[in-house]
C-alpha cells in the first residue's frame, strides 16, 4: 500500500521567513503534486512534477521532486498572510489513482 | 471552457438512508475520480470511472456505487448511511486517468 507522510502537520509562519514542507512516499512514483487548500473550498492546484530532479516555481512556493529519495519538498520563501492555508502533496499509483498525504495546515503571523 | 462542477453543494441525510452525488467533468475530460475527505484528512480515493466503466477502486465498501454516463459526467451513490460517512467529497476529472487532475469544489454531505 502507498503512503504518504507529511510533516509538519501544523506550521505556524513569521511572516518574512523562510519554511519547508516536507512529502515522503513509501513506493516508487514519477509523479507527484502539490494542491493548496483553504477552510471548506476544493483542491487548487500548486504544482506537477513529473521528473526525478523536477523544481518548479511560482511566486513565493518552489517545489522539487527526487524520485530516488522519494521525497519532494515546498519550500516558502518570505511568508505572507496570503499564504495560510492547507498544503497537500499527492502521489500518483496506478491502483489508488492519487494517494494524499495528511495535509500541513500554514498559519502565518505577523 | 468549463470546469468541474458539482451538485448539491451540501446535503443533510440521516442514518440508513441513501444519498446520490453528482459531478460534471470538464470539457474534454473522460474520466472521473470521486474522493471522499473527511474533516482535518487529505482526500482518500474512493474510484474511478473511464468511459463509463469503473477503472480502479480504493477500500471502500460495496454500498459506495458509482456510475459515468456517456456525456462524462458521473454519480456517486451511497446506501445506507453511516455517521463516519459525513464528509467532503470531491470529484476530479482528467483525460483518459493519466494526466492531472482537476477538482471539483465538492459536495459537503452530513449524515445525522
Amino acid at each position: 500500500e502507498l503512503k504518504v507522510e507529511q510533516n509538519p502537520l501544523f506550521l505556524s509562519m513569521q511572516e518574512g521567513k523562510n519554511y519547508t514542507i516536507y512529502c515522503n512516499y513509501s513506493t516508487t512514483s514519477d509523479r507527484l503534486y502539490w494542491y493548496r487548500q483553504d477552510p471548506g473550498k476544493s483542491l487548487e492546484s500548486l504544482f506537477v512534477l513529473l521528473s526525478n530532479g523536477a523544481v518548479k516555481q511560482e511566486g513565493r512556493l518552489m517545489a522539487s521532486l527526487d524520485t530516488k529519495a522519494r521525497l519532494s519538498t515546498l519550500h516558502i520563501t518570505a511568508a505572507v498572510h496570503d499564504l495560510s492555508a492547507t498544503y497537500f502533496c499527492a502521489v500518483d499509483n496506478p491502483q489508488y489513482k492519487l494517494s494524499f498525504g495528511a495535509g500541513t495546515t500554514v498559519t502565518v503571523r505577523a | 471552457e468549463t470546469g468541474v462542477t458539482q451538485s448539491p453543494t451540501h446535503l443533510i441525510k440521516t442514518r440508513g438512508q441513501q444519498v446520490t452525488l453528482r459531478c460534471s467533468s470538464q470539457s474534454g475530460h473522460n474520466t472521473v475520480s470521486w474522493y471522499q475527505q473527511a474533516l482535518g484528512q487529505g482526500p482518500q480515493f474512493i474510484f474511478q470511472y473511464y468511459r463509463e466503466e469503473e477503472n480502479g477502486r480504493g477500500n471502500f465498501p460495496p454500498r459506495f456505487s458509482g456510475l459515468q454516463f456517456p456525456n462524462y459526467s458521473s454519480e456517486l451513490n451511497v446506501n445506507a448511511l453511516e455517521l463516519d460517512d459525513s464528509a467532503l467529497y470531491l470529484c476530479a476529472s482528467s483525460v483518459s486517468g493519466i494526466l492531472e487532475q482537476f477538482f471539483g469544489p465538492g459536495t459537503r454531505l452530513t449524515v445525522l
